[in-house]
């Protein structure tokens, strides 16, 4: 298996646009989690889904944020409209079951706001 | 509130020497704790979990110990070689129900030739 796949691997736009990170976890895996990583408050929850319905939002900042998971294969984050502070790197982390005793992460995707 | 501590000042270590690296929680009942690598630009990878009825825990030139009186985990790496310079991170369950992991700090590790 190629591992959990995120897209694109950097992003730079401008504030005020809208941003789209994409997921795919790894097959069979049926919990997905996003992440999110900066040097001042390192690596914080945002979501977590298990059988592709959210099961824990208190992560997600501000309304701003949205996550979808329409299918097992695929999850999106959607910041809109972004702001300089989400500059960071995002994670998404699939696991094989609900017991979440091993997290398989993706390379992340490095969002700069300008 | 819920908080877990690792040494934020980097540990800089000789090559072949025991590195030890230092996890502390409050306010967690954690069913077990699990140790994360990562490396620049990459997301962390899983190296261990231990569980609360487990003291220690090894595999290849890695301990991990688990005092839940203590509310403290160490990592121990044996025989450490420039390849296991990384930002090590550890992570306990949130919920209590062992489905959201959150994540300390991290210790990054440098291992001089």
């Amino acid at each position: 298996d190629a591992g959990v796949i995120q897209s694109p691997r950097h992003e730079v736009t401008e504030m005020g646009q809208e941003v789209t990170l994409r997921c795919k976890p790894i097959s069979g895996h049926n919990s997905l989690f996003w992440y999110r990583q900066t040097m001042m408050r390192g690596l914080e929850l945002l979501i977590y889904f298990n059988n592709n319905v959210p099961i824990d939002d208190s992560g997600m900042p501000e309304d701003r944020f949205s996550a979808k998971m329409p299918n097992a294969s695929f999850s999106t984050l959607k910041i809109q409209p972004s702001e300089p502070r989400d500059s960071a790197v995002y994670f998404c982390a699939s696991s094989q079951d609900s017991s979440n005793e091993k997290l398989f992460f993706g390379s992340g995707t490095q969002l700069s706001v300008l | 509130s819920q908080k877990i501590e690792q040494n934020s000042e980097a540990l800089n270590i000789q090559e072949g020497k025991t590195a030890t690296l230092t996890c502390n929680y409050t306010n967690y009942s954690p069913a077990y704790l699990q140790w994360y690598r990562q490396d620049p630009g990459r997301g962390p990878v899983f190296l261990l979990l231990i569980r609360e009825n487990e003291k220690e825990k090894r595999k290849e030139r890695l301990k991990v110990t688990f005092d839940t009186t203590l509310k403290q985990s160490l990592f121990h790496i044996t025989a450490s070689q420039p390849a296991d310079s990384a930002t090590y991170l550890c992570a306990l369950d949130r919920s209590g129900a062992g489905n959201m992991l959150t994540f300390g700090g991290g210790t990054r590790l440098m291992v001089k030739p």
